[in-house]
């Protein structure tokens, strides 16, 4: 089975703008979670969807946002950016809650 | 979800066994213990998971001691692609339905030739 994929793999945007990155995950996982990577912060979970509806979510602010489509891939949105969002961002899949198989993540960085 | 507490960073040369432990003193009756491999620029990978006394899979080893308060990830004879940043989590186990997993800063592996 092909993996986890992520698009775009790097991305540099400018304060106030938003980003929407993709995730596409294993055929046949339903669940997809989101997750941030910074070094001062360390990995941190976003939210978890299962069958397009939101399950789990982390700590942010309502600037992050996603959705999950019928196909099971999953969408993350940031609106407004800051500085602070650059970040590399997992998205993680599963089966039923099986363990979890991550992407190779996108590289934010915000200018 | 318990709170997980390991070193920061260890040392090791090719060839030789690699123990890192993590201490969780709060685990709950129906937590496992999840151990995560992560390469710089790469998403964390998964490598054992155990509920208690040892689990071995071909890549490592688990040891829990019958308290659960603590756990032993055991790498033998690693090389050199083993340099990377370990994470040990705590909570319930996958077929739980646990997909929100809280990492803690982890072990900074690196072995050296």
């Amino acid at each position: 089975k092909a993996g986890v994929t992520q698009t775009p793999r790097y991305l540099i945007k400018t304060r106030g703008q938003q980003v929407t990155l993709s995730c596409s995950p294993i055929s046949g996982h339903r669940s997809v979670s989101w997750y941030q990577q910074t070094p001062g912060q360390g990995l941190q979970f976003l939210f978890e969807y299962f069958s397009e509806t939101q399950r789990n979510k982390g700590n942010f602010p309502g600037r992050f946002s996603g959705r999950q489509f019928s196909n099971s891939r999953s969408e993350m949105n940031v609106s407004t950016l800051e500085l602070g969002d650059s970040a590399l961002y997992l998205c993680a899949s599963s089966d039923r809650g099986d363990e979890q198989f991550f992407g190779p993540g996108t590289r934010l960085t915000v200018l | 979800l318990a709170k997980t507490t390991q070193p920061i960073s260890m040392d090791s040369y090719e060839g030789q066994e690699v123990n890192i432990t993590c201490s969780h003193n709060n685990i709950a009756t129906n937590d496992y213990i999840t151990w995560y491999q992560q390469f710089p620029s790469q998403g964390p990978r998964f490598i054992i998971q155990g509920y208690k006394t040892k689990v071995t899979n071909e890549v490592a080893s688990l040891f829990i001691p019958a308290d659960r308060k603590s756990s032993t990830l055991s790498l033998p004879r690693v090389s050199l692609s083993d340099t990377a940043v370990y994470y040990c989590l705590v909570g319930r186990s996958h077929s739980g339905g646990y997909n929100k997993l809280i990492f803690g800063a982890g072990t900074r592996l690196a072995v050296h030739p």
